[in-house]
């Protein structure tokens, strides 16, 4: 069926180091993805999108890298604070009116 | 900034009762979206509406129905309700042009439903 997965669903890292968050999605049609943040109680943030005619995107600490031929998204965040403990989120937008969430990793960070 | 206001934000109820969450989007935002996120799961998407019209459903029970207003903010009407249905339930709001996505889609903080 449809999809957007991540591949795991705890990532710990080191307070400082740079974490890699890693989704496949499997909706060829998808051309609009994002990835969200949420915290404990609270409801998904918004982090940073992309588009299908792009294969990297640089925001502020973050980045999201595209690749459509294996279909595979990632959400890298620089210099890892505290405050990046959360739950992360990729969704895609399949050319309708909806967002489809993946599974999420759990980010743990150590200090 | 205004934010997508949700009420209420806890709600407990018993099995076979009926529960109604409401959900007031950001100002001129015509698009409100519907998601129940399980303990521990991801957000499923529900259903939409766009313009006071349904654009699109998902896992959404018979059970349950949803509408939006003429003022835009819309209703998520449960009944019969089930253990299963204990979950915490998003609604989001934006400016998506249909087709289109350039925007953020804006959450609430969600309201808590705990079925006895």
């Amino acid at each position: 069926g449809e999809s957007v997965g991540l591949h795991l669903p705890t990532l710990s890292v080191q307070e400082g180091d740079n974490s890699i968050i890693n989704c496949a999605y499997s909706n060829s049609a998808s051309d609009y993805f994002i990835w969200y943040k949420q915290e404990s109680g609270k409801g998904p943030q918004f982090i940073i999108d992309i588009r299908s005619n792009m294969d990297k995107r640089q925001g502020q600490r973050v980045t999201v890298l595209l690749n459509k031929t294996v279909k595979h998204l990632s959400l890298q965040i620089a210099a890892t604070q505290p405050g990046d403990s959360a739950v992360y989120f990729c969704a895609e937008n399949p050319r309708d009116d909806k967002i489809i969430f993946g599974k999420g990793t759990r980010l743990h960070i150590l200090p | 900034a205004a934010g997508v206001i949700q009420s209420p934000r806890h709600l407990i109820k018993e099995k076979r009762e009926t529960a109604t969450l409401k959900c007031y989007p950001i100002p001129r935002h015509d698009t409100v979206y519907w998601y129940q996120q399980g303990p521990g799961q991801d957000p499923q998407f529900l259903i939409s509406f766009y313009e006071k019209m349904q654009s699109d459903k998902g896992s959404i029970p018979d059970r349950f129905s949803a509408q939006q207003f003429s003022d835009y903010h819309s209703e998520l009407n449960m009944s019969s309700l089930e253990l299963g249905d204990s979950a915490l339930y998003f609604c989001a709001s934006s400016l998506f042009p249909r087709q289109d996505p350039t925007g953020e889609l804006f959450f609430g903080e969600g309201s808590r439903l705990t079925v006895l």
